[in-house]
């Protein structure tokens, strides 16, 4: 059973456009995390939340946005996507800071 | 910042061991954690060192020496499932984030 849930998979969207991605999780984890993993690269931290507090990295660009309205979800949001930011976009969750991060299946990412 | 190494790839034949060795240079240590990654897909946790050792777990083991900042994944008895991308990544000290190396692609052949 999927635990941490992306949707959709496969995202298209035009360059400019808005567009959210969806993550959800059945686990009651605290943390919830968004990383985004280009080909090749390593997964690179965008934002995570400890509960509901908000936690940016000091390189994400200001186009990226996210909302955790409850335990259960977490959403992503590129204000006016680029070219540049067609990528996988992974959501994960842990339970603590000792534990290890469990992934959703990612949600792709392409612009036109 | 955080500096986390691995090869880029690797090629074994079903049935062989596999070494995928990661280096790290960080802010600090708290941990290290092996994920698999097959094309397309999530990571999935394989394992995890904070103590220097080996920790086996079947046909996986993950060996850790902090004083070297280095890792290893062994993956024995090569199966055609396992070719994935193997990314190593750190925690550094009071910090519960993860800095990723970019993963070794391993490709098993008949």
């Amino acid at each position: 059973d999927a635990m941490v849930i992306q949707n959709p998979r496969y995202q298209v969207t035009q360059f400019g456009k808005p567009v959210t991605l969806s993550c959800s999780q059945t686990l009651n984890h605290n943390v919830m995390y968004w990383y985004q993993q280009k080909s090749s690269q390593a997964p690179k931290l965008l934002f995570h939340y400890y509960d509901k507090d908000f936690n940016n990295e000091a390189d994400t660009p200001d186009n990226f946005q996210s909302r955790r309205p409850n335990t259960s979800f977490c959403f992503l949001d590129i204000r006016s996507p680029g070219l540049g930011d067609a990528a996988m976009y992974l959501c994960a969750t842990s339970r603590a800071e000792r534990d290890p991060q469990h992934f959703g299946d990612g949600t792709r990412l392409s612009i036109l | 910042g955080q500096n986390i190494d691995q090869p880029t790839e690797m090629t074994a034949t079903e049935g062989a061991i596999v070494q995928i060795n990661c280096t790290y240079q960080t802010s600090g240590f708290n941990g290290l954690f092996w994920y698999q990654q097959h094309a397309g897909e999530a990571p999935t946790f394989l394992s995890y060192n904070v103590l220097d050792g080996l920790e086996e777990k079947g046909r996986f083991s993950s060996f850790l020496s902090r004083s070297k900042g280095y890792s290893y994944l062994l993956l024995k008895e090569l199966q055609m499932k396992d070719s994935a991308s193997y990314l190593c990544a750190v925690r550094p000290s009071n910090d519960y984030k993860l800095s990723f190396g970019a993963g070794t692609t391993v490709t098993v052949r008949a």
